[in-house]
C-alpha cells in the first residue's frame, strides 16, 4: 500500500501566529512531496515541491518566507504557515510521490481567526 | 502555458453511465490521472493513462488520446456515493508535479 498521513486534521489559530503541518509517508519512502492548497469550490493549487535534503521549489506567487517547508527525512515533510492571516484559511493537502503516482494525505483544514 | 479543461458540473441518474471529458495543453506530458474528491476530503486515485487507449478498472474506465490532448473518465452503474468532484490531472510539470484541472462536480440523482 501507500499511505500518507497529515497532522493535524484541522487547526484554528489566531492571526499572527504560526502553524506547523506534518506530512508523513507511512509505508514507503518519498524523495519528493508536494504541498497543495485548495480554497472552497476550487481545484488544488500546487504551492511547492519538497525534495528530501534540499530546498523546496515554490510556485510563482507563493511566498517562501511565509510558507516554510522542511523535508528532513524520506518520510516526513513539514509546512509551517508563519504569521498567519485570515486569508491563509484553506485546506492544505500534501502528497508523496511513489514512482509516477502521487498519494495524497487526508488534508489539514486551517482556520485563522 | 498549462491548461486543463473539464466541465464544471454534471448530473446523472443512479444506475446510468456518465462520461467526464478532459482536454489538456501542457508543456510536458508523462501521464494523465483521474482523482475522485468528496467534499472536505483529499483526492483519491482512480486511474492513470500514459499510453493511448482505454484502461478499465471495475466500474471506472479512462481513455487517453495524446495526439488530441484528450481524455475521458467513464463511470458505469452509477451509485449515489459516486457524487463527488472528479479531477483530471496531467503529470508533466517541470518538477514532475501534477497539474490539476478545476474538477467536475458530479451529482447522481435517484
Amino acid at each position: 500500500g501507500a499511505v500518507v498521513s497529515q497532522h493535524p486534521s484541522w487547526v484554528i489559530c489566531k492571526s499572527g501566529t504560526s502553524v506547523k503541518i506534518e506530512c508523513r509517508s507511512l509505508d514507503f519512502q518519498a524523495t519528493t512531496m508536494f504541498w497543495y492548497r485548495q480554497f472552497p469550490k476550487q481545484s488544488l493549487m500546487l504551492m511547492a515541491t519538497s525534495n528530501e535534503g534540499s530546498k523546496a521549489t515554490y510556485e510563482q506567487g507563493v511566498e517562501k518566507d511565509k510558507f516554510l517547508i522542511n523535508h528532513a527525512s524520506l518520510t516526513l515533510s513539514t509546512l509551517t504557515v508563519t504569521s498567519a492571516h485570515p486569508e491563509d484559511s484553506s485546506f492544505y493537502i500534501c502528497s508523496a510521490a511513489k514512482r509516477l503516482e502521487q498519494y495524497f494525505g487526508p488534508g489539514t483544514r486551517l482556520t485563522v481567526t | 502555458g498549462q491548461n486543463i479543461d473539464q466541465p464544471t458540473e454534471m448530473t446523472a441518474t443512479e444506475g446510468a453511465i456518465v462520461q467526464i471529458n478532459c482536454t489538456y495543453q501542457t508543456s510536458g506530458f508523462n501521464g494523465l490521472f483521474w482523482y475522485q474528491q468528496h467534499a472536505g476530503e483529499a483526492p483519491t486515485f482512480l486511474s492513470y493513462n500514459v499510453l493511448d487507449g482505454l484502461e478499465e478498472k471495475g466500474r471506472f474506465s479512462s481513455f487517453l488520446s495524446r495526439s488530441k490532448g484528450y481524455s475521458y473518465l467513464l463511470l458505469k452503474e452509477l451509485q449515489m456515493k459516486d457524487s463527488a468532484s472528479y479531477l483530471c490531472a496531467v503529470y508533466g510539470g517541470s518538477q514532475g508535479n501534477l497539474i490539476f484541472g478545476k474538477g467536475t462536480k458530479l451529482s447522481v440523482k435517484p
